[in-house]
């Protein structure tokens, strides 16, 4: 079925690094891509988005790469933080789905000090 | 600007007892949507609002949930009865009209166990 899924459950790196969070997507009609960041016990937190007339859209720390070959999509995270620790999903948006948003799995992000 | 409201926080209930879940969106955001994000798994859409409107209700189970947004804002979630595998975190997210500025925001969200 028409399903987007994470490489890496959890992720673990040392404060300072960069972080690169993975995402496969299956419907080659979804037409924009979202990130996002959700803390223990709050709601997911909107990072960044991405249209797919786009290959790499940046913000503050973070860059999303999309891939529309391989349907591959990635998060950048520039100079990881403790703060950074969360779990991180990715979303696809399908053309002419209304804003209907089919979620991953998620990725596990770990920040070591 | 506020973001998007929701309550309870939390509520533990018994099977087949019945749970209402309140949101309230982003003021001016036309589109609603309720999910359900079970452990360890991504929000999953239950049914999407556009005004007062239902949009897309297809993976609402509706045998005991509904949902309404009655005067095309606020809008509750309702279950009756409910069964242990509706544990579970409920999503409220409120966006612009949709086709146009398409990013959802969400709101805390309410933890339900069903013992």
């Amino acid at each position: 079925g028409e399903s987007v899924g994470l490489h890496l459950p959890t992720l673990s790196v040392q404060e300072g690094d960069n972080s690169i969070i993975n995402c496969a997507y299956s419907n080659s009609a979804s037409d924009y891509f979202i990130w996002y960041k959700q803390e223990s016990g709050k709601g997911p937190q909107f990072i960044i988005d991405i249209r797919s007339n786009m290959d790499k859209r940046q913000g503050q720390r973070v860059t999303v790469l999309l891939n529309k070959t391989v349907k591959h999509l990635s998060l950048q995270i520039a100079a990881t933080q403790p703060g950074d620790s969360a779990v991180y999903f990715c979303a696809e948006n399908r053309n002419n789905a209304g804003n209907m948003l089919t979620f991953g799995g998620g990725t596990r992000l770990m920040v070591k000090p | 600007e506020a973001g998007v409201a929701q309550s309870p926080r939390y509520k533990i209930i018994e099977k087949r007892q019945s749970v209402a879940f309140w949101c309230n969106p982003i003021s001016g955001h036309a589109t609603l949507y309720w999910y359900q994000q079970i452990l360890g798994q991504g929000p999953k859409l239950l049914i999407q609002f556009q005004n007062n409107g239902v949009v897309d209700d297809s993976q609402l189970p509706k045998d005991r949930f509904s949902a309404e947004r009655l005067k095309g804002v606020d809008s509750t979630l309702k279950i009756q009865p409910a069964k242990l595998e509706d544990s579970a975190v409920y999503l409220c997210a409120s966006s612009l009209v949709a086709g146009g500025q398409k990013t959802q925001y969400f709101g805390p969200g309410t933890r339900l166990l069903v013992l």
